[in-house]
């Protein structure tokens, strides 16, 4: 099956600062979704891109389909970005997601 | 705005227990899925359901979980006999059309297997 590799697994920001963080996939795929679970174990969708670049407020992604990775951007973090961010994958047709291990995210003021 | 809902949040249950997890996916969405997380580990994909069957499984799908549709709003998860290693988040997700859209997910049901 594919596989899906983030990086880095561990990241400490201090408010403010920016970061990028990596999605490593193996096989073209048809969906890539980046999620944030929050400190209460829910999974808040941030991007659908399967390909191409999206912005939204603090948060932007961008997906080089041919190249296969995936780029998650955060700008002047905030405390309440703190959490695992994970991408996930679907290289078939049935929304099977593959999701990678996920970057833990913390925040300090 | 739309979301799926879980019931109940959480549960805990004996070992060699049935447990049904109930998810009401967003009105007229029409793929419907299942994921677990084990605590400290990535999500894992259970179970895809489309037009009242299933449409693709993973290993961990064996015989002892079932999903059903039992009417126009619910999608639920059985585990027909808990076992410890069962323990773990539950997600269900729904996509409106296609399987190549968006995948919105519950808030999740934390279940505990003692």
């Amino acid at each position: 099956g594919i596989q899906v590799e983030q990086s880095p697994p561990d990241l400490i920001l201090q408010e403010g600062a920016n970061s990028t963080l990596r999605c490593n996939f193996s096989d073209s795929v048809n969906n890539l979704q980046w999620f944030h679970q929050n400190p209460w174990g829910q999974l808040i969708n941030l991007f659908y891109i399967p390909s191409g670049t999206k912005q939204n407020g603090r948060l932007s992604a961008t997906t080089v389909a041919t190249e296969r990775y995936s780029l998650l951007y955060i700008s002047s973090s905030q405390t309440t970005d703190s959490g695992v961010y994970f991408c996930a994958v679907d290289s078939d047709s049935w929304g099977k997601f593959q999701f990678g291990a996920g970057t833990q995210v913390v925040v300090t003021p | 705005e739309p979301e799926v809902t879980q019931t109940p949040s959480h549960q805990v249950t004996q070992m060699g227990q049935e447990v049904i997890l109930r998810c009401v996916p967003i009105s007229n969405h029409l793929y419907f899925y299942w994921y677990r997380q084990i605590l400290g580990q990535k999500v894992e994909f259970l179970v895809s359901f489309y037009n009242n069957e299933i449409s693709e499984k993973s290993e961990i799908f064996d015989d002892q979980f079932s999903v059903e549709r039992p009417d126009g709003s619910n999608f639920t998860l059985k585990i027909r006999s808990t076992k410890l290693e069962d323990s773990a988040m539950y997600f269900c997700a729904s996509t409106p059309v296609t399987a190549q859209e968006t995948q919105y997910f519950g808030p999740g049901t934390r279940l505990l297997v003692l």
